[in-house]
């Protein structure tokens, strides 16, 4: 199946810092999804950016399909952007296979 | 109205009880996906359901057997479980299918003793 490698595995960020968090994948993919796991376990979704960029307020991804890898940007980061960030990707298969995450921890 | 709920919150079983994991949406999606997450490791797909029929199941032990009654409802029925099938269980839905946003429930947190 498809490797999923996520970077840095863990990122301690001081209140209002900025952050990037990678994703490689290593074949084609049709889907991929940047997900953020809250202490309570709750899967939140953030992005669907199989290809190009996007923003949502302080958070924007980009992800170049050719060179099989997204990018994750936190800007001014809060206590509130603490948890585990996931990022998923679909290939040939239509499954959805996740990363190992990145655990980010921002202190106040 | 994103959501999709699940139900029990928490649950504690015995090796020996029967016990049913509920999960619920209301958006019109056909896709409808089981998965499991051990502490501290990403989630992994059991299995999924589109158009209301069992599409891919991922090798998961008898011991776990799901149930789509409706094109909102998936269950996971749960018999003779052993204590490492605790975990975190995630339900997910999606419109159609492959290549779309999958929306995940809050999860059941089991506990097999």
């Amino acid at each position: 199946g498809i490797q999923v490698e996520q970077s840095p595995p863990d990122l301690i960020l001081q209140e209002g810092a900025n952050s990037t968090l990678r994703c490689n994948f290593s074949d084609s993919v049709n889907n991929l999804q940047w997900f953020h796991q809250n202490p309570w376990g709750q899967l939140i979704n953030l992005f669907y950016i199989p290809s190009g960029t996007k923003q949502n307020g302080r958070l924007s991804a980009t992800t170049v399909a050719t060179e099989r890898y997204s990018l994750l940007y936190i800007s001014s980061s809060q206590t509130t952007d603490s948890g585990v960030y996931f990022c998923a990707v679909e290939a040939w298969d239509y499954k959805l296979s996740f990363g190992a995450g990145t655990t980010v921890t921002v202190r106040a | 109205d994103t959501e999709v709920t699940q139900t029990p919150k928490h649950l504690v079983m015995g090796m020996t009880n029967k016990k049913s994991l509920k999960c619920e949406q209301h958006m019109g999606h056909r896709a409808m996906y089981w998965y499991k997450q051990k502490a501290k490791k990403p989630p992994e797909l059991m299995f999924v359901y589109s158009y209301e029929k069992l599409s891919i199941n991922e090798s998961v032990p008898s011991r776990f057997s799901p149930e789509c009654p409706n094109s909102s409802l998936l269950n996971l029925h749960l018999h003779a479980l052993q204590p490492e099938d605790s975990a975190l269980y995630l339900c997910a839905s999606s419109l159609q299918g492959e290549q779309e946003t999958q929306y995940f429930g809050p999860g059941t947190r089991l506990l097999v003793l």
